[in-house]
Order: structure tokens, then C-alpha cells, then sequence
């Protein structure tokens, strides 16, 4: 059972436009929620990250929104660049000691048209 | 800045075959995962280590070990390989209690 669902699976926005990527978790422990970049052939790269209680931040382009009550969470990327084409995935962990383990989304590959 | 160092990048081996993966984690860091990417997949948690003792263990096959090291860098050691283990084998580090985690470029290992 997939524990954070994202969507959509693909993305094609034009330059200059707003993309918005969408998660939902099940496990009401999970108490941080990162989004990673990944370009093909590299690694995962930390883009954003939020914690339960605050309900959005903003860094620069990237906004994550956060909704507790309806376990979801969101990235949007404001004025879009063929730049950020590239995979993007949502992903949460339980932190506890020494343990953030975390569990992806499946991931969105997004496309911004010039 | 310093950044997560994985070796080798690339990999080729024949089935049956065995591998071993190192990760040198961001200094100062005092855990490291180890994660496992197919293509078109999202990465999947294998086993991490927090101040050289074993701290979580995800789907791990019981033909892989890993272990983590006094200086702090990790081996990942697959044993008997299988065309299945192709993949992307990620290595990312964090420091305690912060919960960002800093992946490495990745190892990527093919079985003929």
C-alpha cells in the first residue's frame, strides 16, 4: 500500500506558468514532508521542506501548502522554467531519534515548455 | 560544499556475481541510508545506520549486508546477483534529529 500518493503522474506546463503537484499521506505520525528534485542519471536533490505546523513556505519560486486536517500537501512553482524540467517527488518520515526514513510519492515528471 | 560521495558510479556484473557499493556521507554527518531506485520508480528505503550501529531496516534483500564504518562511510554488499538488482543505488546522509536528508549522485549498477 503506497503510504504517500501523488499526482499527476505528468506535467507539461508553459514558461511563465504556475505548476502545482499534489500529495496525500495516510500515516497521521509522519511529521515532515520534503520534496526532492531529480534530474535523469542524478540524485534526488532536497528542494523545499514543511513541518505539521505551519500551513505553507515559501523559498523563492517554491511553495509547499499544507493541510493537516486533510493529510495533503502541495508544491507549487511559480513562474515555471524549462529549467525545472525534472522529476519531482513528494515524500514523508517520522522523525524519532535518530530515524527519518523517508517514503515517497511516485513521483511527477514535469515538463516546461519555452 | 562537501557533498555525499558514492563509488563507483557505474557497475557491471554477471549474475551470481557479487558488489559492493561505498558511501562517503557529508562530514559530520552521523547517518546514512541507503536507498534503491528502478527506472521510472520512486526510491525505495533499504537499510540505514546512525553512529555505525544498524538504526531501520526497509525491503532489503536478506542476499545484500551493508554496514557502516568508524570514519563514518558505508558499503552496501550485494551477494548472488539477479537481473532484478539493476537499479540506481542511493546513499544520502543527514545529521541527527534534522530530518534533511542529502542524497549522492547515485551508483548505477547493471546484471548481464
Amino acid at each position: 500500500q503506497q503510504q504517500v500518493k501523488q499526482s499527476p503522474q505528468s506535467l507539461i506546463v508553459q514558461k511563465g506558468g504556475i505548476s502545482i503537484i499534489n500529495c496525500a499521506y495516510e500515516n497521521t505520525a509522519f511529521d515532515y514532508f520534503p520534496w526532492y528534485q531529480q534530474f535523469p542519471g542524478k540524485g534526488p536533490a532536497l528542494l523545499i521542506a514543511i513541518r505539521p505546523d505551519v500551513s505553507e513556505k515559501k523559498e523563492g519560486r517554491f511553495t509547499i501548502s499544507f493541510n493537516k486536517s486533510a493529510k495533503q500537501f502541495s508544491l507549487h512553482i511559480m513562474d515555471s522554467q524549462p529549467g525545472d524540467s525534472a522529476t519531482y517527488f513528494c515524500a514523508a518520515s517520522k522523525g524519532g531519534g535518530s530515524n527519518y526514513k523517508l517514503t515517497f510519492g511516485k513521483g511527477t515528471l514535469l515538463t516546461v515548455n519555452p | 560544499a562537501a557533498g555525499v560521495i558514492q563509488s563507483p558510479r557505474h557497475l557491471i556484473k554477471e549474475k551470481r556475481e557479487t558488489a559492493t557499493l561505498k558511501c562517503y556521507p557529508i562530514p559530520r554527518h552521523d547517518t546514512v541510508y541507503w536507498y534503491q531506485q528502478g527506472p521510472g520508480q520512486d526510491p525505495q528505503f533499504l537499510i540505514s545506520f546512525y553512529e555505525k550501529m544498524q538504526s531501520d531496516k526497509g525491503s532489503i534483500p536478506d542476499r545484500f549486508s551493508a554496514q557502516q564504518f568508524s570514519d563514518y562511510h558505508s558499503e552496501l554488499n550485494m551477494s548472488s546477483l539477479e537481473l532484478g538488482d539493476s537499479a540506481l543505488y542511493f546513499c544520502a546522509s543527514s545529521l541527527d534529529n534534522t530530518g534533511e536528508l542529502f542524497f549522492g549522485e547515485g551508483s548505477r549498477l547493471t546484471v548481464l
